[in-house]
């Protein structure tokens, strides 16, 4: 079974500036997506990027980049710039590539990411 | 496009009772997924089901069922409520599942409280 780690249950950043959140995944399989989700105060989930295992370049969405490091099984995401909007839970998750898996998502603990005005 | 909506967004039951959650996924999209979210558990899936069979499972006791409708409505359902059965409920939606399942999209979740 895939198991999804975030050890940082709590973050905080200063607007402008630069923070990373880190996630580390557990799985034997070779083709699989991980995510970064935003789960702001009113519990709306939203996708923020995606990575899929066999692309080697990392993801990047506007203020919003990955580092992908597959061999060592980590998915940290770097938020620059930080707005005060940002200011959420925000959960790593997995997803198999399998077709039988469906659309499955596993996730991690979350980090309570404060952004200080 | 309308996002995916859920009702009600709050409810109470009292432990023994049951409860139906219901989930309209955004309109042409056939899968629907549920998840339960507990500050305990975290976010734990559900099931998932797609033309209106389920396709996944999760690690659930039987006292959680779903179904989903030929419009791809889902509604889920828990019997004999536990104090444990407080949570969130979220579900999701894809245009598709498998390989090709593309992007989900959450709804902003039912949240239940078992007294």
């Amino acid at each position: 079974a895939q198991t999804v780690t975030q050890s940082q249950p709590e973050m905080s950043v200063q607007e402008a500036e630069t923070v990373t959140l880190s996630c580390t995944y557990d799985t034997s399989e070779s083709d699989y997506y991980l995510f970064w989700y935003k789960q702001p105060p009113s519990r709306q989930m939203i996708l923020v990027i995606r990575q899929e295992a066999y692309k080697q370049q990392n993801a990047t969405e506007n203020r919003f980049s990955v580092n992908f490091q597959k061999a060592a099984k980590s998915f940290s995401l770097k938020i620059s710039d930080s707005q005060l909007g940002d200011a959420a839970m925000y959960f790593c998750a997995y997803r198999s590539g399998r077709g039988t898996s469906g659309s499955r998502l596993t996730f991690g603990e979350g980090t309570q990411l404060t952004v200080n005005p | 496009k309308a996002g995916v909506t859920q009702t009600p967004r709050y409810l109470i039951k009292t432990r023994g009772q049951q409860v139906t959650l219901s989930c309209s996924p955004i309109s042409g999209h056939r899968s629907v997924s549920w998840y339960q979210q507990t500050p305990g558990q975290g976010l734990q899936f559900l099931f998932e089901y797609f033309s209106e069979t389920q396709r996944n499972k999760g690690n659930f006791p039987g006292r959680f069922s779903g179904r989903q409708f030929s419009n791809s409505r889902s509604e889920m359902n828990v019997s004999t409520l536990e104090l444990g059965d407080s949570a969130l409920y979220l579900c999701a939606s894809s245009l598709r599942t498998g390989a090709l399942i593309g992007e989900q999209f959450f709804g902003p979740g039912t949240r239940l409280t078992v007294l």
